[in-house]
């Protein structure tokens, strides 16, 4: 079974600077997906940006971006100009390519608080 | 597109009765929904995965006769808590995928409280 790790259960960054979220994820597979969803207090699960594990180009959304470590299964979110609205809880996930709708994996969370 | 309600977003229920919680993918065929359980602070658990038209498929430690999922069509899943007890409050949030694609679009959730 795949498991995904945050090791950091809080965050914090002054507005307009850079923070990197850590996940670190353990699988047999060999393709995959990996996810960074944010929830802020709102509790709506948002979708930050995704990874396929086959493709070794970095993903980037805006100010955000992942470094994809395939071989050491690290997959850390870095944003950047960090803003207020930026403050949740950052969930990274782990979805099997096998099956047309596999289940996806959560890890434990990172509380991001951004100040001014 | 790809919108995901829930009815109600909270409920108020007493020790030993019934709550069904609604779970609507409004614009477009949610070939397979997923039920998860959220704790306070702590993060999302994958309950069951139900496909339209077939029994859903329960976690391990998941109590199927407590927690009745139904997905009786494309657009449309309930999850039943029965015989709800406090230790049954929680968040549940509800996801619907297309089966073609990567992504699960998730509903708002439904804040559940049993006195």
């Amino acid at each position: 079974a795949q498991t995904v790790t945050q090791s950091q259960p809080e965050m914090s960054v002054q507005e307009a600077e850079t923070v990197t979220l850590s996940c670190t994820y353990d699988t047999s597979e060999s393709d995959y997906y990996l996810f960074w969803y944010k929830q802020p207090p709102s509790r709506q699960m948002i979708l930050v940006i995704r990874q396929e594990a086959y493709k070794q180009q970095n993903a980037t959304e805006n100010r955000f971006s992942v470094n994809f470590q395939k071989a050491a299964k690290s997959f850390s979110l870095k944003i950047s100009d960090s803003q207020l609205g930026d403050a949740a809880m950052y969930f990274c996930a782990y979805r099997s390519k096998t099956g047309t709708a596999s289940k996806l994996t959560f890890g434990t969370g990172t509380r991001l608080q951004v100040t001014l | 597109g790809a919108v995901v309600s829930q009815h109600p977003s909270w409920v108020i229920c007493k020790s030993g009765t019934s709550v069904k919680i609604e779970c609507r993918s409004l614009d477009f065929q949610a070939t397979t929904m997923f039920w998860y359980r959220q704790f306070p602070k702590q993060s999302l658990m994958l309950m069951a995965t139900s496909n339209e038209g077939s029994k859903a498929t329960y976690e391990q430690g998941v109590e199927k006769d407590k927690f009745l999922i139904n997905h009786a069509s494309l657009t449309l899943s309930t999850l039943t808590v029965t015989s709800a007890h406090p230790e049954d409050s929680s968040f549940y949030i509800c996801s619907a995928s297309t089966g073609s694609r990567y992504e699960q679009y998730f509903g708002p959730g439904t804040r559940l409280t049993v006195t």
